[in-house]
């Protein structure tokens, strides 16, 4: 079935390090890929996304990039700053058919001061 | 706009009881799913409402149900609770099935005693 596989599970930088977090979906219909953070007690907030016909968007220190071919995408948080610790999960979305939304399964990002 | 919100935010049930948790999407948006998240969990689909139907859902126990109004509105109905239960729900409203990206409501913390 439809997966999205999200690594790593947990990671820890230090402040002012670059933070990298991957995915890779199975639905090669899928064409719609966010990232949402969670913050502890929060709900889920959209930080950035990628649409299929992209490789590559920024915005500010965070960038998201996509490699169709290989299904994967990842994300990249640079200058990471202690309110960046949160968890953070990705999703594609299958735009045709069932209009899926699958979530990995989520990163627990620590940035340590 | 306002946002996707839920209530109650917080509810305490004891085994056995039935709860219904309801979800006001964003003005204008018809689809409406719902997760549940369990401490250091990720988001678990439960079901997906568009024009009052369900069009997808997850791997819950029928003890798990929902549904959607005219007014795009949904609830979802949890009988006979069980301890393992005992999570946050979300559910996430985006416009139409086509359309990417979704947004989250704060969630109903349920704790099942």
């Amino acid at each position: 079935g439809e997966n999205v596989e999200q690594h790593p599970s947990t990671l820890s930088v230090q402040e002012g390090d670059s933070a990298v977090i991957k995915c890779t979906y199975s639905d090669s219909a899928s064409n719609y890929f966010p990232w949402y953070k969670q913050e502890l007690g929060k709900r889920p907030q959209l930080i950035i996304d990628i649409r299929s016909n992209v490789g590559e968007k920024k915005d500010q220190r965070i960038a998201v990039t996509l490699n169709k071919t290989a299904k994967h995408f990842s994300l990249h948080i640079t200058e990471t700053q202690p309110e960046d610790s949160a968890v953070y999960f990705c999703a594609a979305l299958r735009a045709s058919g069932t209009y899926k939304y699958i979530f990995g399964t989520g990163t627990r990002l620590k940035v340590l001061a | 706009k306002a946002g996707v919100t839920q209530t109650p935010r917080y509810l305490i049930k004891t085994r056995g009881q039935q709860v219904t948790l309801s979800c006001s999407p964003i003005s204008g948006h018809r689809s409406v799913s719902w997760y549940q998240q369990t401490p250091g969990q990720g988001l678990q689909f439960l079901f997906e409402y568009f024009s009052e139907t369900q069009r997808n859902k997850g791997n819950f126990p029928g003890r798990f149900s929902g549904r959607q109004f005219s007014n795009s509105r949904s609830e979802m109905n949890v009988s006979t609770l069980e301890l393992g239960d005992s999570a946050l729900y979300l559910c996430a409203s985006r416009a139409d099935r086509a359309s990417d990206t979704q947004y989250f409501g704060p969630g109903t913390r349920l704790t099942v005693l």
